[in-house]
């Protein structure tokens, strides 16, 4: 089975710093998906980046990236010049090709002005 | 706007009552999903429709039952609510050969059991 590890439940970051939310897993498929959604307070799941294992090249969306370590089973959020809307609990999501997509427990981002 | 809509947003059971979570998708998406979250928990499956016709059992399937009704709605059913069963609901969907793009979720549905 599936496992997600996001090891930090609560981190702070000051407005306009950079942050980097951490997230390991375990599989033992060689090809798979991992995901980082957002979940701000209004509580809807929006999906903020998507990084395919087979892909070396690590996902980008805007301030928003990603540092894929495929070996080391390492998959974190890296988000820059960050903003007081980024406030969010932030889930990394593991699938490999199934129709389950195995989640993290979260970890909640505050941004201080 | 195209998407996944649930309903109700909000939701207070007592103990032993009986409700149904609705969910709908107009993405023409084959699969749906229902997810419970808890704090600290993250967001755990509940039940899944691979496509209309089919269900299957999840991670946390007991206390619950599900229907496809069709290709657009999968609903979710607490035949006799316990409190353990109080929790945020999200009703997902994708399509069958692209849930490697991730799902779209709905906006939740929480639900107290008293």
């Amino acid at each position: 089975a599936q496992t997600v590890t996001q090891s930090q439940p609560e981190m702070s970051v000051q407005e306009a710093e950079t942050v980097t939310l951490s997230c390991t897993y375990d599989t033992s498929e060689s090809n798979y998906y991992l995901f980082w959604y957002k979940q701000p307070p209004s509580r809807q799941m929006i999906l903020v980046i998507r990084q395919e294992a087979y892909k070396q090249q690590n996902a980008t969306e805007n301030r928003f990236s990603v540092n894929f370590q495929k070996a080391a089973k390492s998959f974190s959020l890296k988000i820059s010049d960050s903003q007081l809307g980024d406030t969010a609990m932030y889930f990394c999501a593991f699938t490999a090709g199934s129709y389950q997509l195995t989640f993290g427990k979260g970890t909640k981002l505050s941004v201080i002005p | 706007n195209a998407g996944v809509t649930q309903t109700p947003k909000f939701q207070v059971l007592k103990t032993g009552q009986s409700m149904t979570l609705q969910c709908a998708q107009d993405m023409n998406h084959n699969s749906m999903y229902w997810y419970r979250q808890d704090p600290g928990m993250g967001l755990r499956l509940i039940y899944y429709s691979a496509s209309e016709g089919t269900t299957d059992k999840g991670e946390v399937p007991n206390g619950y039952n599900v229907s496809r009704l069709n290709k657009r709605e999968f609903s979710l059913r607490l035949e006799s609510a316990a409190p353990s069963q109080t929790s945020v609901y999200f009703c997902a969907s994708s399509q069958r050969d692209r849930s490697n793009y991730g799902y779209t979720f709905g906006s939740g549905t929480r639900l107290t059991v008293v």
